[in-house]
């Protein structure tokens, strides 16, 4: 089945502890990007990536890190999590980059920093 | 910056009424392309319809339809016949083609039996 997966989906950390929420597709798809959602604002772009080894800054990348070595991973990182990253994420993933393209969204992963 | 608006942040229809719901945006983009997302409780996102820029034709998809306004900057989504299904959190977003994405707060659509 196609799909793009993230783990964990639930995580209650504190502030100042490394983690990484895995994202993972199966589509062989090119583009892939990360998400945070908080209520009244709507989904806001943190990283994206084109392809393998090249990614950007989206809206709100201050405290996150992202990489990709390998087309159909796309972990995303918060060295030291302080509580305003408490939010539900998102990862995407696109065949390509072309803005005519469907993104397909993972189950999201929901993070809350004490 | 483009900015995309919804103005409704909460709206209820009948079951098998039908409903508009509101998105505008700002852009000096010529191209670009317009989505609706739903988000049921599951909290999945699920693209509804999408419209490109440069097509005058409205989109349709079954029973959602949009009414895309582009001197206006205005993207609204009709949901025609509406089912108990259809209650969700929609999202209007748009997209630029150097990867600008941007969504809407959103509008919590409830549907009463």
């Amino acid at each position: 089945e196609a799909q793009v997966t993230q783990n964990p989906r639930y995580l209650i950390t504190v502030t100042g502890k490394k983690l990484t929420v895995t994202c993972s597709q199966n589509m062989n798809h090119e583009y892939m990007s990360w998400y945070r959602q908080d209520p009244g604002l709507g989904l806001r772009q943190i990283y994206y990536s084109m392809n393998v080894e090249v990614t950007d800054k989206g809206d709100v990348p201050e405290g996150y890190k992202v990489s990709r070595k390998e087309k159909r991973n796309f972990p995303l990182i918060l060295e030291s999590p302080s509580p305003n990253q408490t939010s539900l994420y998102f990862c995407a993933s696109s065949l390509s980059g072309r803005a005519r393209n469907e993104q397909f969204f993972g189950p999201g992963t929901r993070l809350t920093v004490l | 910056a483009q900015t995309v608006t919804q103005s409704q942040p909460e709206m209820s229809v009948q079951e098998a009424e039908t409903v508009t719901l509101s998105c505008t945006y700002d852009t000096s983009e010529s191209d670009y392309y317009l989505f609706w997302y739903k988000q049921p409780p599951s909290r999945q996102m699920i693209l509804v319809i999408r419209q490109e820029a440069y097509k005058q034709q409205n989109a349709t998809e079954n029973r959602f339809s949009v009414n895309f306004q582009k001197a206006a900057k205005s993207f609204s989504l009709k949901i025609s016949d509406s089912q108990l299904g259809d209650a969700a959190m929609y999202f209007c977003a748009y997209r630029s083609y150097d990867n600008d994405m941007r969504f809407g707060a959103g509008t919590r659509l409830t549907v009463k039996p």
